[in-house]
């Protein structure tokens, strides 16, 4: 039971690449979110889906798309990154059912420099 | 506006003493509020959590009490340990879609041996 992976680790992109950054989660549950943390600032929410086949924006979505491919995976994508994005990405998954528990749980993030 | 606020950015104790953790949050539609535990390089963690019809929850070492007039919880650690020096997050949800989460900035803690 490994919980929320993600893939990759550690990525350097240049200004104006892209790429997609994975989440996966073997809880069975039907929330999952995306998060950046900032030095002084907390975790902010990017996107989020309540559900499989749903996804909203969150307090920052700009500059990014999600897919929520299955109830197991939620992947972010930054399609021309800039160095505003440098950060540490955290995918999170919560809920068995969607009413229940407010706890989410973290994967180990993933951390990003855009040169 | 910071709706979740955590003024302290760090703060040092000595083992074996007690660690309080503050929070403060400006929304009165917040229903649920957690802790989350982080060291460096990994995901925050669940530490604790409380619902605003209580107004403490104990786990093991870990208290947290809430008072709503205040609009502040705060989180005791008893005794503290070395291993507990971490990053703590405090965050609250409003039961809305999806159970959104709003974190604070987060405190330091560092319990000297």
């Amino acid at each position: 039971n490994a919980g929320v992976t993600q893939t990759p680790k550690f990525q350097v992109l240049k200004t104006g690449q892209s790429m997609t950054l994975q989440c996966a989660q073997d809880m069975n549950h039907n929330s999952m979110y995306w998060y950046r943390q900032d030095p002084g600032m907390g975790l902010r929410l990017i996107y989020y889906s309540a559900s499989e086949g749903t996804t909203d924006k969150g307090e920052v979505p700009n500059g990014y798309n999600v897919s929520r491919l299955n109830k197991r995976e939620f992947s972010l994508r930054l399609e021309s990154a800039a160095p505003s994005q440098t950060s540490v990405y955290f995918c999170a998954s919560s809920g068995r059912e969607a009413t229940s528990t407010d706890t989410q749980y973290f994967g180990p993030g993933t951390r990003l420099t855009v040169l | 506006d910071q709706q979740v606020k955590q003024n302290s950015p760090s703060l040092s104790v000595q083992e074996g003493r007690i660690s309080i953790l503050n929070c403060d949050y400006t929304n009165s539609m917040f229903d649920y509020f957690l802790w989350y535990k982080k060291y460096p390089a990994e995901g925050p963690t669940f530490l604790i959590s409380i619902s605003s019809i209580k107004d403490k929850n104990e786990d093991g070492r870990f208290t947290v009490f809430l008072n709503k007039s205040a609009k502040h919880l705060s989180l005791h650690i008893v005794p503290s340990q070395p291993g507990d020096s971490a990053v703590y997050f405090c965050a609250a949800s409003d039961g809305g879609s999806a159970r959104q989460l709003t974190f604070g900035s987060g405190t330091q803690l560092t319990v000297l041996p």
